[in-house]
């Protein structure tokens, strides 16, 4: 069975930093590509940022309100997947998701199909 | 990205009723389309993926239908456990969801 389990969620100052992690089991996770996806209170989910696996370049890719404050990266050796969350503002306040792509692969290339597991979600609250 | 459209916002029905979500994609997306169901507090599953294939798992009054610019995902007979919000998704972007209530 796959798990995924965030931790590092809490209460931030606008403005400041959190680290998010996320430990993967029961999947071959060096070979995963890795995203976050949030829930604000009420609201939709969005996609947040994703990082391939390192064999398709550890390639990284944002939505654009994270662009430049946020970073995602990943330790294979310890199955973990990190969020680094700088500059900090109230709408960032949401329930963060840990989530695996389902790939499809030809011969040449992969792509992201849609997310298959999910983790059960860390809760990041911003606010003075 | 592109921006999904998600219709209804919020759909009442019955147990026993069946019922239709539609999503729509600005430009043609084949067939790559998923729809996941999320219930309070809980995180979102994967029921349909490629437009039409049932995830493990998924009982099988779900069904997913549609290529190009136009799907839909369909209830055949509302359950008690059915009652969530769903979305529809295409690469990084969702639908705006659909709240499926008890009328």
């Amino acid at each position: 069975e796959v798990q995924l389990v965030e931790s590092g969620g809490g209460l931030v100052k606008p403005g400041g930093s959190l680290r998010l992690s996320c430990g993967g089991s029961g999947l071959t996770f060096v070979n995963a590509w890795m995203n976050w996806v949030r829930q604000a209170p009420g609201k939709g989910l969005e996609w947040v940022a994703r990082i391939k696996r390192n064999t398709d370049g550890g390639t990284t890719d944002y939505a654009a309100p994270v662009k430049g404050r946020f970073s995602i990266s990943r330790d294979d050796s310890k199955t973990t997947l990190y969020l680094q969350m700088d500059s900090l503002k109230t709408e960032d306040t949401a329930v963060y998701y840990c989530v695996s792509d389902r790939l499809y692969c030809s011969e040449t290339t992969c792509s992201a199909g849609h997310f298959d597991h999910w983790g059960q979600g860390t809760l990041v609250t911003v606010s003075s | 990205d592109i921006q999904m459209t998600q219709s209804p916002s919020t759909l009442s029905a019955s147990v026993g009723d069946r019922v239709t979500i539609t999503c729509r994609a600005p430009h043609n997306i084949d067939r790559w389309l998923a729809w996941y169901q999320q219930k309070p507090g809980k995180a979102p599953k994967v029921l349909i993926y490629k437009a039409s294939r049932l995830e493990n798992g998924v009982p099988s009054r779900f069904s997913g239908f549609g290529s190009g610019t136009e799907f839909t995902l369909t209830i055949s007979s509302l359950q008690p456990d059915d009652f969530a919000t769903y979305y529809c998704q295409q690469n990084n972007s969702f639908g705006q969801g659909t709240k499926v209530e008890i009328k």
